[in-house]
């Protein structure tokens, strides 16, 4: 299986911050890599897809990179509504996998 | 627009066998070429993956979960299913549905059901 290591495990950020959290896979998944955005309570909402296209409807100020191994998520300035968990997930194989995910905390 | 919402019970028997529903509404279940999908978190855990079903028909489970797990579609209910047995403690999670068109990421998710597995 294809393992996803995420970090940090914890972020603190303030408002405005430029925030990254990177992603690493355990083999080369080209760049079948998704981030999704969850809430307290709340279904995961997917951000980018395919390691850098944005989602219709995500904000800009959010963007993806990398390719094969690794992966990074950047918030290139931290709104109150980013506060959040944030995962990564393979789609390479048909045995997808997650990140054990990012908390974004306010500093 | 399509939504997804899961149903069943809130709580099984250790031991006995889990099973949901998903409902597809606002387009057929049996259109496009999607992955119909079931992900689950366990209370205060990450997400994790538990297996899909094509338009073409064919299964793809969690390994971990494989020899456990049964995942259907009801093209005339329009509505996919679940179903895990042997169930324990450890299978008690927020069970979520999910689309994922083909070569692409899980685009359109249930608000997820509340599992508990307890005598």
């Amino acid at each position: 299986d294809i393992q996803m290591t995420q970090s940090p495990s914890t972020l603190s950020a303030s408002v405005g911050d430029r925030v990254t959290i990177t992603c690493r896979a355990s083999q080369s998944i080209s760049r079948w890599l998704a981030w999704y955005q969850q809430k307290p309570g709340k279904a995961p909402k997917l951000l980018i897809y395919k390691a850098s296209s944005l989602e219709s409807g995500v904000p800009s100020r959010f963007s993806g990179s990398g390719s094969g191994t690794e992966f990074t998520l950047t918030i290139s300035s931290l709104q109150p509504d980013d506060f959040a968990t944030y995962y990564c997930q393979q789609y390479n194989s048909y045995t997808e996998t997650f990140g054990q995910g990012t908390k974004v905390e306010i500093k | 627009q399509v939504q997804l919402q899961e149903s069943g019970p809130g709580l099984v028997k250790p031991s006995q066998t889990l099973s949901l529903t998903c409902s597809v509404s606002g387009g057929s279940i049996s259109s496009g070429d999607f992955y119909w999908s079931w992900i689950r978190q366990p209370p205060g855990k990450g997400l994790e993956w538990i297996g899909y079903i094509s338009y073409s028909g064919s299964t793809y489970y969690n390994p971990s979960l494989k020899s456990r797990l049964t995942i259907s579609v009801d093209t005339s209910k329009n509505h996919f299913s679940l179903k895990l047995s042997s169930v324990t403690a450890a299978d008690t999670a927020v069970y979520y549905c999910a689309r994922a068109p083909e070569f692409y990421a899980f685009d359109i998710w249930g608000q997820g059901t509340m599992v508990t597995v307890s005598s």
